[in-house]
C-alpha cells in the first residue's frame, strides 16, 4: 500500500524557521519526483515545488522561493522542505504528493494527509 | 504565472442533476490540466488528468473536456459522495497553479 507521512508542522514566529518531513512508503521513492502543495485555512491549493528523483533539480513557485528548499534522502524515503523566513501568510496545511502514474508527470495520484504550520506572533 | 479561473465559484444542485464546472487559462496550457476532488479534512484526490483521462477507480459520470484555455468537468448524474469542493490545475509551465476551486453544494 502506498502511503505519505508528513511530519513536523507547528507553530512558529514570523521570521522562524521549520523543518517538515513526508516519508513515503509501498512504491520505489528514488524513481520519482516528488512535490509539495500547500492550502491555507478555507482556501485553495498552491504547488509550491518539487525535487527530481536524485535530487539534483528543484524547482519552485516564486512564493516561497529563495525561503524554503526542498530536499529528499532517498535512503530513507523522505522528502524534505525546509522553511525559513516564514511569514503568516505560511500558514497553511502542507502536504506532500507525487505521480505514481508517470513518474515524470505532474498527475499528483497520491498525497499525504497533510501537516499544518501556523506563524503567529 | 498562468492564472486559473473557474466558475463558477459555489454551484448548488440536487442528486441526479447534471453539472459542469469551468475553468480557464489565462493563456494556452494545451492539454495539461488535472482535476480535483477535495472533501473537508481530506486531502485532494485526482479525478481526470491531461484534460480528459479518468483516473483508475474514479466513475464513469466524471468526465473532462476542453484544449487551449477553455477546460469543463462535467458530473452526469450528481451522487451524495460528490459534494465537495473541485480544484482544476495547470502543468503546462511553471510555476504549476491550482485554480480557486468550486463548491459544490446540496441544493
Amino acid at each position: 500500500e502506498v502511503k505519505l507521512v508528513e511530519s513536523g508542522g507547528g507553530l512558529l514566529k514570523p521570521g522562524g524557521s521549520l523543518k517538515l518531513s513526508c516519508v513515503a512508503s509501498g512504491f520505489t521513492f528514488s524513481n520519482y519526483w516528488m512535490h509539495w502543495v500547500r492550502q491555507a485555512p478555507g482556501k485553495g491549493l498552491e504547488w509550491i515545488g518539487e525535487i527530481e528523483y536524485d535530487g539534483t533539480e528543484t524547482n519552485y513557485a516564486p512564493s516561497i522561493k529563495d525561503r524554503f528548499t526542498i530536499s529528499r534522502d532517498n535512503a530513507k524515503n523522505t522528502l524534505y522542505l525546509q522553511m525559513s523566513s516564514v511569514r503568516s501568510e505560511d500558514t497553511a496545511t502542507y502536504f506532500c504528493t507525487t505521480s505514481l502514474l508517470a513518474p515524470e508527470a505532474y498527475y499528483f495520484d497520491y498525497w499525504g494527509q497533510g501537516v499544518m504550520v501556523t506563524v503567529s506572533s | 504565472d498562468i492564472q486559473m479561473t473557474q466558475s463558477p465559484s459555489v454551484l448548488s444542485a440536487s442528486v441526479g442533476d447534471r453539472v459542469t464546472l469551468n475553468c480557464k487559462a489565462s493563456q494556452n496550457i494545451n492539454k495539461y490540466l488535472n482535476w480535483y476532488q477535495q472533501k473537508l479534512g481530506e486531502a485532494p484526490k485526482l479525478l481526470i488528468y491531461n484534460t480528459n483521462n479518468l483516473q483508475t477507480g474514479i466513475p464513469s459520470r466524471f468526465s473532462g473536456s476542453g484544449s487551449g484555455t477553455d477546460f469543463t468537468l462535467t458530473i452526469s448524474s450528481l451522487q451524495p459522495e460528490d459534494f465537495a469542493t473541485y480544484f482544476c490545475f495547470q502543468h503546462n509551465s511553471w510555476p504549476l497553479t491550482f485554480g480557486s476551486g468550486t463548491k459544490l453544494e446540496i441544493k
